[in-house]
């Protein structure tokens, strides 16, 4: 059974311009979490999607947007890049959203998409 | 506001030894603490989780511990090998949103 999986693996990008990360869930889960870990610190939540709804947001600026399709694969988009912006960005796929059930709804990360802003 | 502080930064040791990493949390309310492995380039994998109730987990050679009282946990690495070489990354999850704190991770260099 495949893992979560992220595409693109690496992307360059200039300043201002307009990203957008895919994930595709493991079969059967339903939710799925955005990071964005900078180079050196512990990954930042950025999003959580459950059942195509939003149910979590980190305090990131409005320049980051996500969506949850049907088949609950997601998008992250990131506009009016800066060079801040430039991280390692991870999805995270669970069965249930995070506050949904217990706390061992457990989370299983994809390897992540490297983002470079020029 | 919620943190995560781990220590130390960054550790080197000899294959065969033990070591033990910590993380201090000041998440309230709490909900339950994750530690993570994450080698270089790759996505966080789990190695245990303990809610309030628990104060010991171990996973193989790993052993986690939790004082919720102090909001302190340790995860205790067994008998390195040089696969162990890795970031560790604590997490706490806040009851409620469960929204994740994560730490910036302590770096773990295992050599022969």
């Amino acid at each position: 059974d495949a893992g979560v999986t992220q595409s693109p693996t690496h992307l360059i990008k200039t300043r201002g311009q307009h990203v957008t990360l895919r994930c595709s869930p493991i079969s059967g889960h339903k939710s799925v979490s955005w990071y964005q870990q900078v180079l050196g610190q512990g990954p930042q939540f950025i999003f959580q999607y459950y059942e195509k709804e939003e149910r979590g947001r980190g305090n990131f600026p409005d320049r980051f947007s996500a969506r949850q399709f049907p088949n609950y694969s997601s998008e992250l988009n990131v506009n009016a890049l800066l060079l801040g912006d430039s991280a390692l960005y991870l999805c995270a796929s669970s069965f249930s959203g995070l506050a949904e059930t217990s706390s061992y709804n457990e989370q299983f990360f994809g390897p992540g998409t490297r983002l470079t802003v020029l | 506001k919620n943190q995560v502080e781990q220590s130390p930064q960054s550790l080197i040791i000899l294959e065969g030894k033990n070591c033990t990493l910590q993380c201090n949390y000041t998440v309230s309310p709490f909900s339950n603490l994750r530690w993570y492995k994450q080698d270089t380039g790759r996505g966080p994998v789990s190695l245990t989780i303990m809610t309030f109730s628990e104060n010991t987990k171990s996973n193989g050679r790993y052993t986690a511990t939790l004082d919720a009282d102090t909001k302190q946990s340790s995860l205790h690495i067994t008998a390195s090998q040089l696969s162990d070489s890795a970031s560790y990354i604590c997490v706490v999850s806040a009851g409620g949103s469960y929204i994740p704190t994560f730490g910036r991770g302590t770096s773990l260099i295992v050599h022969p």
